[in-house]
């Protein structure tokens, strides 16, 4: 049974940027032919896909954020991460890594992110 | 950019059907997937290729998918299938959701 599991800090300052990094167990990053990606929800609102990444490196990012999002692979870690660069109010969401083929099938607890100053 | 439209919320009485649209430009001819939602969870995958239930998934789930639409069918409605459902469908290479259903069991 795949698990992923997001961390990383839980607060962050306007201007700066957001770093996450999902682990991933039950499974090998390398040896899937899925993609990991990242998605999030703003508290009370719906799903906004970011982006993902296949075990090679190559990636696909939501156009509307695709200025301020890198997704990176680590797989001697079985660990992928998220890079949102000069974040605002407007980036507090709670943040999800996912398991994805052609659907998102696991999903992590998520990972509460608040920019506040 | 692809937009998919839900209504926002949907109630039914238990033992009832429930169903939930999705709408989109020539969603027909894409494949849609559903999730469920309940407060404080993570999305679970309840539908997937626009017809079929993942290993877990109790067979009153049903999905369709024509035309404009796409439909999430859930039979004899339990309390415990209240919860937000987000439907999502891909444009290109980037995966589009759209606004989320509230379903109420009265």
């Amino acid at each position: 049974q795949v698990q992923l599991q997001e961390s990383g800090p839980g607060l962050v300052k306007p201007s700066q940027t957001l770093s996450l990094t999902c682990t991933v167990s039950g499974g090998s990053i390398s040896s899937s032919t899925d993609y990991w990606t990242w998605i999030r929800q703003p508290a009370g609102k719906g799903l906004e896909y970011l982006g993902r990444i296949y075990s090679s490196g190559s990636t696909n990012y939501n156009p509307s954020l695709k200025s301020r999002v890198t997704i990176s692979v680590d797989t001697s870690k079985n660990q992928f991460s998220l890079r949102l660069s000069s974040v605002t109010a407007a980036d507090t969401a709670v943040y999800y890594c996912a398991r994805m083929s052609d659907r998102f099938d696991y999903w992590g607890q998520g990972a509460l992110v608040t920019v506040s100053s | 950019s692809y937009d998919l439209i839900q209504p926002p919320s949907v109630s039914v009485s238990p033992g009832q059907t429930a169903t939930i649209t999705c709408s989109g430009n020539k969603l027909g001819d894409k494949f849609a997937c559903w999730y469920q939602q309940k407060p404080g969870q993570s999305p679970v995958l309840v539908m997937y290729q626009d017809t079929k239930r993942p290993s877990g998934i109790p067979e009153r789930f049903s999905g369709s998918n024509s035309g404009n639409t796409a439909t999430l069918t859930i039979s004899g409605t339990q309390a415990m299938d209240e919860a937000d459902y987000y439907c999502q469908t891909w444009d290109r290479t980037t995966a589009v959701f759209g606004g989320g259903t509230k379903l109420t069991v009265l």
